[in-house]
């Protein structure tokens, strides 16, 4: 069964620090899609990125980095000098062919970057 | 660009009461979902629909029922309002699958 795990509920960084978020991710599908998104208080969810299972490529936006392993299952997201407007909380979700492509979010990890 | 949109942003209800949230996805997006984010939690998945048809259905209790129109837009119905359905309710679209995948901003939906 399709699963995400998020095991860092919240993570509490001092502003310009390097910051990392895991995601981990269980799927039967040999074609899946993994998805990061950010919730600021104000609710809507913001997309970060989208990669297919077929692209084991690192992306780096911004101070944004993301590293894909389909060895270890994992898709963690690097924040580089953290700013207070990285607060947030951030889901990491999975979407497969054989699901209708809907997402299985995980429960989220609540970044607070202090001044 | 257009993006996918909710109606109403903000809803309050009463216990027992009927609440009909509406979405209105991207132009030419075949897919429509629906979530619900309680507080504190994660969104989870309720129903979609594909091509007007329903293509998957999650935890969505009985009071609930949801359609996609004509014109692609999609309502969800909810019925017997209990303090439990407060929750931010999203619409996502999406064309062939994961491509374009986009959330509306969400309707705040409140039971008392």
């Amino acid at each position: 069964a399709q699963k995400v795990t998020q095991a860092q509920t919240e993570i509490s960084v001092v502003e310009k620090e390097d910051v990392t978020l895991d995601c981990v991710y269980e799927t039967r599908d040999t074609t899946y899609y993994l998805f990061w998104y950010k919730q600021p208080p104000s609710g809507e969810l913001v997309f970060l990125i989208r990669r297919n299972s077929f692209d084991e490529q690192n992306e780096i936006s911004g101070r944004y980095s993301w590293n894909f392993q389909k060895s270890t299952s994992s898709f963690n997201f690097t924040i580089t000098a953290s700013q207070v407007v990285d607060s947030a909380v951030y889901f990491c979700a999975l979407s497969e062919v054989d699901s209708s492509y809907k997402l299985i979010f995980g429960s989220g990890t609540r970044l607070l970057v202090r001044p | 660009a257009a993006g996918v949109i909710q109606s109403p942003r903000h809803l309050i209800k009463e216990k027992r009461e009927t609440a009909t949230l509406k979405c209105y996805p991207i132009p030419r997006h075949d897919t429509v979902y629906w979530y619900q984010q309680g507080p504190g939690q994660d969104p989870q998945f309720l129903i979609s629909f594909y091509e007007k048809m329903q293509s998957d259905k999650g935890s969505i209790p009985d009071r609930f029922s949801a359609q996609q129109f004509s014109d692609y837009h999609s309502e969800l119905n909810m019925s017997s309002l209990e303090l439990g359905d407060s929750a931010l309710y999203f619409c996502a679209s999406s064309l062939q699958g994961a491509e374009g995948y986009t959330f509306g901003s969400g309707t705040r939906l409140t039971v008392v």
